[in-house]
């Protein structure tokens, strides 16, 4: 049973435009929530993350959101650019223990 | 920043060999994690460690064994290698303080033959 899903395993955006990232957790437990950015043949980089107790964090362009009635997390990139393209993962843990990570979401920014 | 070294890139071993996977920290970090990445499966926890000596099982711990004799290194050890072994394993390291996220190595591409 997966608790933390990813349910897009592709999007294609243009450049200039905003990438929002989707991610959906069924544990009401989880109080610390991550982003992560891998390209290929390298290790997943740490993004962004955000406690329970917020609804928003920011840095450059990118903004996490929280909402946790609907136990839903979204990544927004904005602008977006082609450096972007990137498998992003999202992860979510509980009393900061072990991290459960998404499947993944495929983001291809085109010119 | 933080510098998380897995010794290999790329290694291919045999079913039934004994396989060790070697993971440092440059950073002090107290927990260090092993996962691997499977097509369709997101990364899935192996085996984490809190400090030296200690060990815990993560979502699939069967068929691994992990050692943690220093800070700053953490080894995972496939026992009995299987071709169902066969996987990307990332290693990362975390300071043992609330809130703070885990930082990864390049990875292993491990195939068992």
């Amino acid at each position: 049973d997966q608790q933390v899903k990813q349910n897009s395993p592709s999007l294609s955006v243009q450049e200039g435009r905003i990438s929002i990232l989707n991610c959906d957790y069924t544990n009401s437990m989880f109080d610390y929530f991550l982003w992560y950015k891998k390209y290929p043949a390298e290790g997943p980089t740490f993004l962004i993350s955000i406690s329970s107790i917020k609804d928003k964090n920011e840095d450059g362009r990118f903004t996490v959101f929280l909402n946790k009635s609907a136990k839903h997390l979204s990544l927004h990139i904005v602008p977006s650019q082609p450096g972007d393209s990137a498998v992003y993962f999202c992860a979510a843990s509980e009393d900061t223990d072990k991290l459960i990570f998404g499947t993944g979401t495929r983001l291809q920014v085109f010119p | 920043d933080v510098k998380v070294t897995q010794s290999s890139r790329y290694l291919v071993k045999r079913t039934g060999e004994k396989v060790f996977l070697e993971c440092v920290q440059d950073m002090d970090h107290e927990n260090m994690f092993w996962y691997r990445q499977d097509p369709g499966l997101g990364l899935r926890l192996i085996y984490f460690s809190y400090d030296v000596k200690m060990k815990e099982k993560g979502d699939i711990p069967e068929g691994y064994s992990v050692s943690r004799e220093k800070k700053e290194r953490f080894s995972l050890i496939l026992e009995s290698a299987s071709t169902n072994q066969t996987s990307m394993y990332l290693c990362a390291s975390r300071r043992d303080s609330t809130y703070q996220p885990q930082h990864f190595g390049d990875g292993t591409r491990l195939s068992i033959l």
